[in-house]
């Protein structure tokens, strides 16, 4: 089993349409988790931080399920501009050395007008 | 905002070649990392360093080596370039205070080997 799993998609959406994804994880002890976006041929960018109490970022909000290990990324009223892949990260060593995150493979989203 | 910094976006090198990419972050990061993104595969962990002069290896090591000398500088190095390390490489830095603080990334370097 991946330590980071993620459905790879892709997932083609209409404009203004609701669209999650979730990411799984294996390791039970990691306390980190994040949301990276990364367009088309380039680097990652942090899209939000995923904590306990679960956040919202205007159109994102971003949850954590520990019981079923796992984390969610919901995108309400998608944009064109939202197609992308999506990354989820998950911190490897807790408190640790290093903050070394493993990756989902990530999920692509492709919004069609 | 931070600012990580990768050489070169696009670099063409032969076969047999030691090649560096180098790496350099703005905000006094403890932590950095190289990356290979490749289709199908990921984000995967080549190497990473916590501090000067500390390394430790990732989940990929092999057929390459890393240089900090500075803290704001982390370089990695191909020792004798083949085709497979074609790639796309992805330098990250992120605060070792805080677990919760993510990482960065430079803009990439697509390296072909000819």
């Amino acid at each position: 089993r991946k330590e980071v799993e993620q459905d790879p998609g892709p997932f083609n959406v209409p404009e203004g349409a609701t669209v999650a994804f979730n990411c799984t994880y294996s390791n039970s002890a990691s306390q980190s988790f994040f949301w990276y976006r990364q367009d088309c041929r380039k680097e990652p960018k942090l899209l939000m931080s995923v904590y306990s109490s679960g956040n919202e970022d205007g159109r994102f909000t971003a949850q954590l399920n520990r019981a079923s290990q796992y984390i969610s990324l919901l995108i309400r009223d998608s944009k064109l501009s939202d197609s992308a892949t999506y990354l989820c990260a998950v911190n490897k060593s807790p408190g640790g050395q290093g903050g070394k995150l493993i990756f989902g493979q990530g999920t692509e989203l492709s919004v069609k007008p | 905002d931070v600012k990580v910094t990768q050489s070169s976006r696009y670099l063409v090198k032969r076969t047999g070649e030691k090649v560096f990419l180098e790496c350099v972050q703005d905000m006094d990061h403890e932590n950095m990392f190289w990356y290979r993104q490749d289709p199908g595969l990921g984000l995967r962990l080549i190497y990473f360093s916590y501090d000067v002069k500390m390394k430790e290896k990732g989940d990929i090591p092999e057929g390459y080596s890393v240089s900090r000398e500075k803290k704001e500088r982390f370089s990695l190095i191909l020792e004798s370039a083949s085709t497979n390390q074609t790639s796309m490489y992805l330098c990250a830095s992120s605060y070792v205070g805080d677990p919760n603080q993510p990482q960065h990334f430079g803009d990439g370097t697509r390296l072909s080997i000819l």
